[in-house]
């Protein structure tokens, strides 16, 4: 059973720009978690989605959007990048959107804003 | 608000050694909690879960934690360090707010010396 698979592995946009990061989850997996890893933040919860909707929204500027299509991929978009938003951007799918669900991560995204 | 507290963001220990990283939780509510490990360049790993069904935990790789509701703890070991321990560390609590949300510790690095 394959994985979670993230794409692109690795990123460098210009401040600006704009930027649009993939996940795929385990087969079956209805529900998609992003995370923002950084060495002085740490991860820090992005959204999720299930079954196409956004169910909960952690505290980053409207420049940070989501979605998730039918077949449950889901995409993230960063808009007019900074300098800080260069981190490490972790997908996670889970089987369902329960409480006590393991998340399985992707390798993630490393994007670098110059 | 739920949230979890690792104390130590670097821990050092010979091979052979006890493993010992620590974790307390906050949470107005039965907890359901997470130990996750990231090798670098990787994404997280889960090593075991806690969801109230027993307060001692085995997990994957020889790890276990045990949950103590006195003491609002959930702290990892492992009998003896080897030398593909050396990894980082994350505890977490799952919330449910009207979405899955989960919330990471700010991890331990574990260093594993020869």
């Amino acid at each position: 059973k394959a994985g979670v698979t993230q794409t692109p592995r690795y990123l460098i946009k210009t401040r600006g720009q704009q930027v649009t990061l993939s996940c795929s989850p385990i087969s079956g997996h209805r529900s998609v978690s992003w995370y923002q890893q950084t060495p002085g933040q740490g991860l820090q919860f992005l959204f999720e989605y299930f079954s196409e909707t956004q169910r909960n929204k952690g505290n980053f500027p409207g420049r940070f959007s989501g979605r998730q299509f039918s077949n449950s991929r889901s995409e993230m978009n960063v808009s007019t990048l900074e300098l800080g938003d260069s981190a490490l951007y972790l997908c996670a799918s889970s089987s369902t959107p329960d409480r006590n669900t393991e998340a399985f991560f992707g390798q993630g995204t490393r994007l670098t804003v110059v | 608000a739920q949230s979890v507290t690792q104390l130590g963001s670097h821990v050092s220990v010979s091979e052979g050694a006890l493993v010992l990283l620590r974790c307390n939780y906050s949470s107005s509510v039965p907890p359901y909690l997470f130990w996750y490990v990231q090798y670098p360049n990787q994404g997280l790993q889960l090593l075991l879960k806690y969801t109230s069904a027993a307060t001692l935990v085995k997990g994957i790789n020889g790890f276990e934690a045990e949950f103590k509701k006195s003491e609002t703890s959930f702290h990892l070991t492992k009998p003896s360090a080897h030398m593909s321990d050396a990894a980082e560390y994350f505890c977490a609590v799952s919330r449910n707010t009207g979405g899955f949300k989960t919330i990471f510790g700010a991890g331990t690095r574990l260093f594993v010396k020869a």
